[in-house]
């Protein structure tokens, strides 16, 4: 069956270290992946999109990597300040022309001064 | 100005209650979404139109009915309202219609309960 998975478990770090996310998918085949940020109350902001053939892509202090053999996406977030601390949602989209976003659970992030 | 602003943001009624959420956007964006978020944090897409025609249309109870009058307004009815229909509700939007472009604008959610 197709699934996304993040890690449902809250990820507790402290400021200044460097916080790592993981999305992990099955039987999918994404041209592209995104990251979402969601704080409570509020719906998602759009991040970070990396397209199948990149590797790697960087945003001021995130940045992500997407490995279509592993079928995983690394976020990280370098000197991580309590601002940060939100839940972050990966997401797939694909090559047909729907604009459709399949979306993971999101994993919650704390940075705690 | 809000990009995509929902209303209401709060809905609490009754079960078997008919219901109207409004979204508009001022983006200038082609395409609009409605996405529903489960008590898990699941967002799953409901519908999509682009330009006023209905592209996506998952496995959703026909009571609920997607209304869009214009590229800029989709608005979600829905009939029978039953227990199971509380959830926040989203509404997104997006440039063009193809892959490549469809980085969401999301509106604030509107928090449907039913009692």
């Amino acid at each position: 069956s197709q699934k996304i998975e993040q890690n449902s478990e809250a990820l507790n770090i402290q400021e200044g270290k460097t916080a790592t996310l993981t999305c992990n998918y099955t039987n999918y085949s994404p041209a592209y992946l995104q990251w979402y940020r969601q704080d409570p109350g509020r719906g998602p902001v759009f991040l970070l999109l990396i397209r199948e053939n990149e590797k790697e892509k960087r945003k001021e202090r995130l940045k992500v990597t997407f490995d279509t053999t592993l079928k995983q996406s690394l976020f990280h977030i370098t000197a991580s300040q309590p601002a940060d601390s939100a839940t972050y949602l990966c997401a797939l989209s694909f090559s047909s022309n729907t604009g459709k976003l399949i979306f993971g659970q999101g994993t919650t992030l704390q940075v705690k001064p | 100005d809000t990009a995509v602003s929902q209303t209401p943001k709060y809905l609490v009624t009754q079960m078997g209650n008919d219901k109207s959420i409004k979204c508009e956007q001022n983006l200038g964006h082609d395409t609009m979404y409605w996405y529903k978020q489960d008590s898990k944090k699941f967002l799953k897409i409901m519908f999509s139109y682009n330009n006023k025609e209905l592209i996506i249309n998952e496995t959703v109870p026909n009571r609920f009915s997607p209304k869009s009058p214009d590229k800029a307004h989709l608005n979600l009815h829905i009939n029978s309202l039953e227990l199971g229909d509380s959830a926040v509700y989203f509404c997104a939007s997006s440039r063009g219609q193809g892959a490549r472009s469809a980085r969401y604008t999301f509106g604030s959610g509107t928090r449907l309960t039913v009692v």
